[in-house]
């Protein structure tokens, strides 16, 4: 979790708000996934992003490859999008392997 | 739409034993991967392979050994458990080796008594 450092660790959303969770590299980060694990365990891929943005539906992602970070906003937040969230990046130094972040647990309340 | 299945879905075995965890992908992907999320949460690899040919191998205690017959398969063998083994044993697959989408299984939850 030291090459990939994300935060929050935790935060808890009113239903119908919005929020950034965010991941800084300390690694030269060439690409960057983030995945949703729900509370039953199964690791649902997001956003497979080179430096860029991408957005679906009330999900959207950037990645800065210069600035070494990447962000991802939730928009009008659902009960569904509780879980975990976990950001992934690979670089040329790491064999090109996924470094997984130690992820943000989210919680929305209704 | 699950298209990485995993076989068990939780074991619970004693230590000194021997267990075996299947993955298969229907996704027509060339690579597999086998991760193990420890208690913390946190997401390691442990092997990879590339067309049934062994790519990434991390330091992992060589009681642990990967089998492929095909490259829609991949198992992961335990040959003598340790309590620190317990963990979740996540499977993945992607189209290529490098650069690409990867999509996991449901995991199997391993606990050692």
């Amino acid at each position: 979790g030291d090459k990939v450092k994300q935060s929050p660790s935790a935060l808890s959303l009113q239903e119908g708000t919005n929020s950034a969770l965010r991941c800084n590299f300390s690694i030269a980060a060439t690409t960057v996934q983030w995945f949703l694990q729900n509370p039953r365990g199964s690791l649902m891929n997001l956003f497979y992003l080179v430096p860029g943005t991408k957005e679906n539906g009330r999900l959207k992602s950037a990645f800065d490859s210069k600035e070494s970070y990447s962000t991802l906003h939730i928009r009008d937040a659902q009960l569904e999008d509780s879980g975990t969230y976990f950001c992934a990046a690979e670089a040329n130094s790491a064999g090109n392997k996924l470094t997984f972040g130690i992820g943000t647990r989210v919680l929305v309340r209704p | 739409e699950t298209a990485v299945f995993q076989t068990p879905n939780y074991h619970v075995t004693q230590v000194g034993n021997e267990v075996s965890f299947n993955c298969k992908q229907t996704l027509g992907h060339d690579t597999m991967y086998w991760y193990k999320q420890d208690s913390k949460k946190l997401l390691k690899i442990m092997f990879s392979y590339n067309n049934k040919q062994l790519i990434v191998n991390e330091t992992v205690p060589r009681r642990f050994s990967p089998q492929s017959s095909d490259k829609a398969h991949l198992n992961l063998r335990i040959k003598s458990v340790e309590p620190e083994d317990s963990a979740v044993y996540l499977c993945a697959s992607s189209l290529g080796q490098d650069q690409d989408t990867q999509y996991f299984g449901p995991g199997t939850r391993l606990l050692v008594l």
